[in-house]
């Protein structure tokens, strides 16, 4: 059975606070990418990984990096948290350029 | 740009009503399109796909999607829900504008009354 497994299903952190959002993906995917999901906004994507090392970004970048450094993790980080980075984060791969993605629970993020 | 609609954001039928979600999408080249649904308290998984071939795709608990491609539309269908297909439900459409994009719509919620 395929899985995505994200780091943390809640978290609650401070304006501020450098946040880690980890992603391990067991399908040995090339393609893994972190979305943000908001009520009526839908998926949004924040940043995607081709190949190890390679990164791009989505459509809403500010205020966060990603990093890999093995073909099956993939983490996305908060430089500096802020109030309107509340959101539920979810981890996705792919195998291959246009199939199906494979999502993770989800990080239910709240920063205060 | 490219974009995706949903054209309902909150649906609430009862049990064994039929259920029609649209789905359009902006773009005029070759697509890839699919439904997602997140159970409450669950991830997001693959209800159906379509790459290529009959229009008409069917997909797990009974849905089924057909595309259109003179309309750019996807709808998913269901004749007859129950109150275990209380989820939301996301059109997604796989673009290729000098890379592959995914771009999913807003969303729609169903709650199905028992």
């Amino acid at each position: 059975d395929v899985k995505v497994t994200q780091s943390s299903r809640y978290l609650v952190k401070r304006t501020g606070e450098k946040v880690f959002l980890e992603c391990v993906q067991d399908m040995d995917h090339e393609n893994m990418f972190w979305y943000r999901q908001d009520p009526g906004l839908g998926l949004r994507l924040i940043y995607f990984s081709y190949d190890v090392k390679m990164k791009e970004k989505g459509d809403i970048p500010e205020g966060y990096s990603v990093s890999r450094e093995k073909k099956e993790r993939f983490s996305l980080i908060l430089e500096s948290a802020s109030t309107n980075q509340t959101s539920m984060y979810l981890c996705a791969s792919r195998r291959g350029q246009a199939g199906e993605q494979f999502f993770g629970p989800g990080t239910r993020l709240t920063v205060l | 740009a490219q974009s995706v609609s949903q054209h309902n954001h909150h649906v609430i039928l009862s049990e064994a009503a039929s259920l029609e979600l649209g789905c359009n999408y902006s773009y005029g080249g070759t697509v890839n399109l699919f439904w997602y649904v997140q159970y409450p308290g669950q991830h997001l998984q693959l209800l159906l796909k379509y790459f290529s071939g009959d229009p008409l795709v069917k997909g797990i608990k009974g849905f089924e999607a057909e595309f259109i491609k003179s309309k750019f539309s996807f709808n998913l269908r269901k004749p007859s829900v129950q109150w275990s297909d209380t989820a939301e439900y996301f059109c997604a459409v796989i673009v290729n504008t000098g890379g592959f994009k995914t771009i999913f719509g807003a969303g729609t919620r169903l709650f199905v009354k028992a």
